[in-house]
């Protein structure tokens, strides 16, 4: 079946740096990629979508000069988490549409 | 109203039992209905896949969709302590959706051994 590959799995860094996410669909190709956050306990929530050769849509509330999305390829998205800080500690998910849509394995962020 | 019910449980059943999660909708625009499940700290895996109404069956997995009553279930047969998770459903349609995802809250699941 189809397999997103993100990475890191985890990361800690310090307040004010940025940090860079990368999902990347292995064996399909995805003109559609999708990055959530999650809270502890709660659901999944759409930052925004992010489309190749173009700019991402951001939902309603998402900074998008916070959180740069990049889609260069077909393969591969990046979120760019820009001067970080704590409260932007949170568990981030990408993913993409084939048959369904498949997620990552996500990226604990933890801002120090 | 939320778009996608789903009760968050938790919901406690001993090992080898069927287990039935159930989420309902409003909105008849979705039109494809996804079952995920996701371990503490790990992403969400596809489960069940289905855009029409009726059953489909996958393993020990079945998912069923009722597009006139809005609702849909997943249903685990000889349910293993493996299977301890949060089961979220998610639906995608047309129109104002796009391709978007909808989530459910998610149903905590423990089997108990």
């Amino acid at each position: 079946g189809a397999v997103v590959s993100q990475h890191p799995s985890r990361v800690i860094c310090k307040s004010g740096t940025s940090v860079k996410i990368e999902c990347r669909s292995l064996d399909f190709q995805a003109t559609t990629m999708f990055w959530y956050r999650q809270f502890p306990k709660q659901s999944l929530m759409l930052m925004a979508t992010s489309n190749e050769g173009s700019k991402a849509t951001y939902e309603q509330g998402v900074e998008k000069d916070k959180f740069l999305i990049n889609h260069a390829s077909l393969t591969l998205s990046t979120l760019t988490v820009t001067s970080a800080h704590p409260e932007d500690s949170s568990f981030y998910i990408c993913s993409a549409s084939d048959e369904g849509y498949t997620f990552g394995s996500g990226t604990r962020l933890t801002v120090v | 109203q939320k778009e996608v019910e789903q009760d968050p449980g938790p919901l406690s059943v001993p090992e080898g039992a069927i287990v039935s999660l159930n989420c309902t909708y409003s909105n008849s625009a979705f039109q494809y209905f996804m079952w995920y499940r996701q371990y503490s700290r790990k992403g969400p895996e596809l489960l069940m896949y289905t855009y029409s109404s009726g059953n489909k069956e996958d393993g020990r997995f079945t998912a069923q969709v009722d597009k006139s009553s809005k609702y849909i279930s997943l249903f685990i047969r000889d349910s293993q302590p493996s299977d301890s998770a949060t089961y979220l459903c998610a639906m995608a349609g047309v129109g104002e959706y796009g391709n978007k995802l909808v989530f459910g809250a998610g149903t905590i699941l423990r089997v108990k051994s």
